[in-house]
């Protein structure tokens, strides 16, 4: 049973548009939730992150909104830039250290 | 900046044959763990380890040993290899959570086919 999940496989986005990247989770005790991107053929590298007693965290081009009572976050990217096209990986935290991660989602950029 | 490395970045292996992921950090971090990525799945926690002596299994631990005798080194070891291991596996590290930074560094992935 999937606690963090990324319902979009893909998504596709014209160069200088905003992309959204959405993600679900079903436990109530996840308490820090992190965006990481991967390149192929390279390790996933840490993007941002977000407490749970935020809603909104910003940096740079990218923003994070966590929605508690829906479960639900997003990662914006404002303008997007064909450098972003990676898969985007979304995780959870639970209480103990271990991270919890969605299955990705492929964003392709179109210059 | 070595960070994480892994070694190999890859392996093909037969049925049944054992080998060794090698990891290590020169971060001088407490926490250290392995995933391994399948399409569609996301990155599965295998094993983790909150420092030297100490380990824990993740997710998905079957087939899998692991041991932490020093801060940098968490070698993963596949004692007799199935085609279900057959994956991208990464390793990674970070400092044990003082505070809400829990940001993982990873190293550049194993990729193993096991036929």
């Amino acid at each position: 049973d999937q606690q963090v999940k990324q319902n979009s496989p893909s998504l596709s986005v014209q160069e200088g548009r905003i992309s959204i990247l959405n993600c679900d989770y079903t436990n109530s005790m996840f308490d820090y939730f992190l965006w990481y991107k991967k390149y192929p053929a390279e390790g996933p590298t840490f993007l941002i992150s977000i407490s749970s007693i935020k809603d909104k965290n910003e940096d740079g081009r990218f923003t994070v909104f966590l929605n508690k009572s829906a479960k639900h976050l997003s990662l914006h990217i404002v303008p997007s830039q064909p450098g972003d096209s990676a898969v985007y990986f979304c995780a959870a935290r639970e209480y103990g250290n271990k991270l919890v991660f969605g299955a990705g989602t492929i964003l392709r950029v179109k210059s | 900046n070595a960070g994480v490395t892994q070694t190999p970045k890859f392996q093909v292996l037969k049925t049944g044959q054992s080998m060794t992921l090698q990891c290590a950090q020169d971060m001088n971090h407490e926490y250290m763990s392995w995933y391994r990525q399948d399409p569609g799945m996301g990155l599965r926690l295998i094993h983790y380890s909150v420092g030297a002596g100490i380990t824990d299994q993740g997710e998905v631990p079957n087939g899998y040993n692991v041991s932490r005798s020093t801060t940098e080194d968490f070698p993963l070891r596949l004692l007799s290899a199935a085609p279900s291991q057959t994956s991208v596996y990464f390793c990674a590290s970070r400092p044990v959570d003082r505070g809400l930074s829990t940001e993982a560094f990873f190293g550049q992935g194993t990729r193993l086919t096991v036929v």
